[in-house]
């Protein structure tokens, strides 16, 4: 299975820190997402990082990308209590079609 | 961006029938794609929706117990057929502007329970 882990699996913290999430994945990338889903509902997109890119932000959202490791990270800065949601990275294969393949997804609480 | 409109939002169906879940784009779009969301899990790809041919499933899912249709650019209905409690998930249409490394637009999926 080319579906990447994300860990941790579930994080809580408090309003005002800074949330850290991983992804990892299993083969060449055109690029990586990340999404954020509310209770089950759709999935909005994030950020869109390409595999030549490092590191991109929008806002409190920095990504950093790793291809040599085949990794990439999601902090959120700032957080509050409206960023309680799951976010899944998902990603874009090289050689392959343009279907997405999404990870396990962090669970993410912050608490007021 | 794209607006896309999911049918129904949620149902609950006896096992043995089947439930066609409809999206709408509001806009042409070229990638139309489904996927299902079990229980606390991510999202695994259904199918990839073809206009005006067949769509294109992932292994482990199957045309007889998911058909899908496209019959335009902006329109694609999936079929969970004769339905079992396993089938209960959120079933999620995507769409993309065109191929490339672009973003998905989502539906707010249909949670879908078997009874």
């Amino acid at each position: 299975s080319q579906q990447g882990e994300e860990d941790p699996q579930a994080l809580s913290i408090q309003e005002g820190e800074n949330a850290t999430m991983n992804c990892s994945y299993k083969t060449s990338i055109n690029n990586l997402q990340w999404y954020r889903q509310n209770s089950g509902r759709g999935l909005v997109h994030l950020i869109l990082i390409r595999s030549n890119e490092r590191e991109k932000h929008s806002g409190r959202l920095r990504v950093t990308l790793d291809t040599s490791k085949k990794s990439s990270s999601l902090l959120i800065t700032a957080s509050r209590a409206a960023d309680t949601a799951s976010y899944f990275c998902a990603t874009v294969h090289q050689g392959g079609s343009e279907k997405l393949v999404f990870g396990k997804g962090t669970k993410l609480t912050v608490n007021p | 961006s794209a607006v896309i409109s999911q049918k129904p939002s949620r149902d609950i169906c006896q096992r043995g029938t089947s439930l066609t879940i409809q999206c709408q784009v509001d806009s042409q779009v070229t990638m139309m794609f489904w996927y299902r969301q079990q229980p606390g899990q991510s999202l695994t790809l259904i199918a990839t929706a073809n206009q005006g041919s067949e769509a294109t499933y992932e292994s482990g899912f199957v045309i007889d117990k998911f058909p899908i249709s496209r019959p335009n650019l902006t329109f694609s209905t999936l079929t969970v057929s004769n339905m079992s409690p396993e089938d209960s998930s959120i079933y999620l249409c995507s769409v993309g502007r065109e191929p490339g490394d672009t973003e998905a637009f989502f539906g707010q999926g249909t949670r879908l329970t078997v009874v």
